[in-house]
């Protein structure tokens, strides 16, 4: 189906554990982006991209790696899983233009005990 | 850096109106977008103002003033699905790609 895809939809992890989270949308759009939601701090920018192999950091990057070998992907990782990283987690992506609005995936929502 | 501000919860009665504002400071604007996020899903775009003026959708209308750096989202004939997160973001001109700053979000209850 097109779209943007995330997953898994739920996932529990231990602390210092790495947790790799998958971003797929078949729309060929140049831009995407990582982002996470907590209560009180609303949508925090993690990682982006701009291209296949451009990426850059956020407003929240710490404790993140991003990859984008391919148009369509964008992993995010999580290379030592930390509480403060329970989060619902959020991939978008978008066309080219400034006016072009970001598409959201259904979000991963992310324990980590 | 950017500064968004709206308030954090508004109620309001089905049918009737409500406006929800957005305030924010930025070196460059360069775009401002709404979007709808209802509980426990993604958000999905609303509207996108980048010029002085009222743009209007059906139900929904969104204002924007670049010399006040204010911005605010109308709601119109309220329905119950209307019950929802109302989140505000900001393109910056010297944001490198389409890099948006979010807002903390309106949650507007509509009562019956």
């Amino acid at each position: 189906d097109a779209g943007i895809t995330q997953s898994p939809r739920y996932k529990i992890t231990e602390t210092g554990r790495q947790v790799t989270l998958m971003c797929h949308q078949t729309w060929s759009h140049s831009y995407m982006f990582w982002y996470r939601q907590d209560l009180g701090h609303g949508l925090r920018l993690i990682y982006y991209s701009a291209a296949a192999d451009i990426t850059d950091k956020g407003e929240v990057p710490d404790g993140y790696v991003v990859s984008r070998s391919k148009t369509e992907n964008f992993p995010l990782t999580l290379e030592s899983a930390t509480r403060s990283q329970t989060s619902v987690y959020f991939c978008a992506s978008s066309g080219p233009s400034g006016g072009n609005e970001q598409f959201f995936g259904p979000g991963t929502r992310l324990t980590v005990l | 850096g950017q500064n968004i501000d709206q308030p954090t919860e508004m109620t309001a009665t089905e049918g009737a109106i409500v406006q929800i504002n957005c305030t924010y400071q930025t070196s460059g604007f360069n775009g401002l977008f709404w979007y709808q996020q209802h509980a426990g899903e993604a958000p999905t775009f609303l509207s996108y103002n980048v010029l002085d003026g009222l743009e209007e959708k059906g139900r929904f209308s969104s204002f924007l003033s670049r010399s006040k750096g204010y911005s605010y989202l109308l709601l119109k004939e309220l329905q119950m699905k209307d019950s929802a997160s109302y989140l505000c973001a900001v393109r910056d001109r010297g944001a490198a790609g389409n890099k948006l700053t979010f807002g903390g979000g309106t949650r507007v209850l509509v009562k019956p």
